[in-house]
């Protein structure tokens, strides 16, 4: 019962360096998010995506991609690594529809330092 | 500008004591409020949600209150317990166009003492 994937879990970088994080979940759902922890300020929404082949900016999107080729993954790009982007990562899902009522699904987190 | 403040970083109670959780919110068009639960280097799991339109939620616990004229929820954990230690994320959720939108406060870190 995996629920939801990350990988890697772990990940140095120097700054210019490019990096992929991977997002899995086997749940079905349509809706898929990345989120940033930094501390005192919570988890900011990154990019999100509504369903294969949709992606949208969140409230903070720049330095990264994302992509949503397969309705189970949602990978995050870096493609020039900054020291600002030294974060938690977390990846996040969930059943789309009305009745939604704001529960995610998280993953574990992907601790990524920027030296 | 954050839109969901929990102005106390932490919080130390005594196993058996109450625990009472802040947050305060600033949009009044939000449609569900939530509790999210957080152990170190695992991922938040959601613990509590309650309605815009009631005033209280209770599961096991668990019960979180919502004071609309304040703009004020709380969560009450009673009784505590060394299991509750973690950090506590207060959200709330905003129905978009374009999707379903959750913001998180900065969370406050629960120490329950043995």
């Amino acid at each position: 019962n995996a629920g939801v994937t990350q990988t890697p879990k772990f990940r140095v970088l120097k700054t210019g360096q490019s990096m992929t994080l991977l997002c899995a979940q086997d749940m079905n759902h349509e809706y898929m998010y990345w989120y940033r922890q930094d501390p005192g300020m919570g988890l900011r929404l990154i990019h999100y995506s509504v369903g294969e082949g949709t992606t949208a900016k969140g409230e903070v999107p720049d330095g990264y991609n994302v992509s949503r080729l397969k309705k189970q993954n949602f990978l995050l790009g870096l493609e020039s690594a900054a020291p600002s982007q030294t974060s938690v990562y977390f990846c996040a899902s969930t059943r789309s529809g009305r009745t939604y009522t704001g529960e995610l699904f998280f993953g574990e987190g992907s601790r990524l330092t920027v030296l | 500008d954050q839109q969901v403040k929990q102005n106390s970083p932490s919080l130390s109670v005594q196993e058996g004591r109450i625990s009472i959780l802040n947050c305060d919110y600033t949009n009044s068009m939000f449609d569900y409020f939530l509790w999210y639960k957080k152990y170190p280097a695992e991922g938040p799991t959601f613990l509590i949600s309650i309605s815009s339109i009631k005033d209280k939620n209770e599961d096991g616990r668990f019960t979180v209150f919502l004071n609309k004229s304040a703009k004020h929820l709380s969560l009450h954990i009673v009784p505590s317990q060394p299991g509750d230690s973690a950090v506590y994320f207060c959200a709330a959720l905003k129905r978009t166009a374009s999707y379903d939108k959750v913001i998180f406060g900065p969370g406050t870190s629960l120490s329950v003492i043995p």
